[in-house]
């Protein structure tokens, strides 16, 4: 059973362009949330998707969006690029919204760098 | 942003010794989760506890989730190399909301198990 998967792995940006992350999820999963990683800051939830509509964001500014398509695949969109948007960008997916009784499976992450 | 509290920050042992981390939180959750992390790939689901007092195993790993619902902890007995990496616990609280389906992370814990 093919896991969640990330695309790109890595990414390197220019400080003010924009940039498409791509998540794909278990299949069958039909929730995907997205995680932002850093050194200071850890594990910060982004948002999560169910059915195509977004059921909960985090404390991100609105730079940061993010869509479900009718296949469960996920986007995440960061808008106008800063150095402090560098991190490993988690996608994690479940079967049912709020990670049911599965607990979230997450992917490899794309790690993007702003310069 | 909110994060739990997780202690130890990093532990270094001796191949076979039994290692013991917690998670400590103001906030209550209706799950806890706990996931490891090697360098360069996601965080992988451990162990996932969704009542309060149960104690659970997989393999050589326990985990409990506390009875006031504000804690956690993890314990791994006879450690081998293969033990290393970052552990994170999780917690998750199921109120709709704005905290539908967020996860809350810990610091995270570093583990290093010298042969």
């Amino acid at each position: 059973k093919a896991g969640v998967t990330q695309t790109p792995r890595y990414l390197i940006k220019t400080r003010g362009q924009q940039v498409t992350l791509s998540c794909s999820p278990i299949s069958g999963h039909r929730s995907v949330s997205w995680y932002q990683q850093t050194p200071g800051q850890g594990l910060q939830f982004l948002f999560e998707y169910f059915s195509e509509t977004q059921r909960n964001k985090g404390n991100f500014p609105g730079r940061f969006s993010g869509r479900q398509f009718s296949n469960s695949r996920s986007e995440m969109n960061v808008s106008t690029l800063e150095l402090g948007d560098s991190a490993l960008y988690l996608c994690a997916s479940s079967v049912l919204p709020r990670g049911g009784n599965y607990g979230y499976t997450f992917g490899s992450g794309t790690r993007l760098t702003v310069v | 942003g909110q994060q739990l509290n997780q202690s130890p920050q990093s532990m270094f042992i001796q191949e076979g010794e039994d290692v013991s981390m917690n998670c400590t939180s103001s906030s209550i959750f209706n799950t806890w989760l706990w996931y490891k992390q090697d360098p360069g790939e996601g965080p992988v689901l451990l162990i996932a506890l969704y009542k309060a007092g149960e104690l659970t195993s997989n393999g050589r790993l326990t985990a409990q989730f506390g009875i006031t619902r504000k804690d956690s902890f993890l314990n791994i007995s006879a450690s081998i190399p293969s033990d290393v990496g970052i552990y994170f616990c999780a917690g998750r609280l199921d109120a709709g909301g704005t905290s539908y389906g967020k996860l809350t992370f810990g610091q995270g814990t570093i583990l290093t198990v010298h042969p």
